[in-house]
C-alpha cells in the first residue's frame, strides 16, 4: 500500500523567504505530481516528475523527486503573498492508477 | 477548452435520502476518477475508469456508493441511504489513456444534514 507523508502540515513564512516542502513515500512509484488548491477551489497541477534527479520550476516553485529515498520536495525561493494555497503531492504506482495524496502543506505568506 | 465540470456545484440533502453526482470529463480523455475531500480524511480515491475496463472499485467505502460511465464519457456517483459522514466535497478528474496528468474538476459539495 502506497502512504504518503508531507511536512510541514502548516507554515506561516514571511514575503521574500525560502523554505522546502517535503513528500515522503512508502513504496516505488511511477511518478508523482504537485497539485496546489486555493480555498473554496478545486486542484491545480504544477508539475509531474517522472524519474529520479527529476527538476522542474515554474516561477517561485522548483520540485523534485529523488526516487531512492522516496522522496520530493517542493522548493518555494523568495515568497510572494499569492503563493499562500495548500500544496498537495501525490504518487501514483504507474500513469494511469489513481493519486495517493499527502494530507497537504497549508501554506500562508504574510507580509 | 472546456475542462471537467461536475453538477450540481452544492447539494444538501437529509440522511436517508439517495443522491446522484455528474461528472462531465474533458473530450477524449479516457481515464476518470472519482476522489471526496474531507477535513477528516483529506483527499481520498474512491472509483477509476479506464476506456471499456472494468472500474477500480477498490476506494469505494461502503455498498451505499456505486458509480458508472456511459459511453466512455459522463459519470454518475450515486449514494444511496445518505448518512452524515457522507458529507464531503466529491472531485472527479480526467486525463488522457496514457498522459501523466489528471485534472479535477470544481467538485460538487455534498451536506448531509
Amino acid at each position: 500500500e502506497l502512504k504518503v507523508e508531507q511536512n510541514p502540515l502548516f507554515l506561516s513564512m514571511q514575503e521574500g523567504k525560502n523554505y522546502t516542502i517535503y513528500c515522503n513515500y512508502s513504496t516505488t512509484s511511477d511518478r508523482l505530481y504537485w497539485y496546489r488548491q486555493d480555498p473554496g477551489k478545486s486542484l491545480e497541477s504544477l508539475f509531474v516528475l517522472l524519474s529520479n534527479g527529476a527538476v522542474k520550476q515554474e516561477g517561485r516553485l522548483m520540485a523534485s523527486l529523488d526516487t531512492k529515498a522516496r522522496l520530493s520536495t517542493l522548493h518555494i525561493t523568495a515568497a510572494v503573498h499569492d503563493l499562500s494555497a495548500t500544496y498537495f503531492c501525490a504518487p501514483t504506482l504507474s500513469g494511469n492508477t489513481p493519486l495517493v495524496f499527502g494530507k497537504g502543506t497549508r501554506l500562508s505568506v504574510i507580509a | 477548452g472546456a475542462g471537467v465540470s461536475q453538477s450540481p456545484s452544492n447539494k444538501v440533502t437529509e440522511k436517508g435520502k439517495d443522491v446522484e453526482l455528474r461528472c462531465d470529463p474533458i473530450s477524449g480523455h479516457t481515464a476518470l476518477y472519482w476522489y471526496r475531500q474531507s477535513l477528516g480524511q483529506g483527499l481520498e480515491f474512491l472509483i477509476y475508469f479506464q476506456g471499456n475496463s472494468a472500474p477500480d472499485k477498490s476506494g469505494l467505502p461502503s455498498d451505499r456508493f456505486s458509480a458508472e460511465r456511459t459511453g466512455g464519457s459522463v459519470s454518475t456517483l450515486t449514494i444511496q441511504r445518505t448518512q452524515q459522514e457522507d458529507s464531503a466535497v466529491y472531485l472527479c478528474a480526467s486525463s488522457l489513456a496514457y498522459s501523466d496528468t489528471q485534472y479535477f474538476g470544481p467538485g460538487t459539495r455534498l451536506t448531509v444534514l
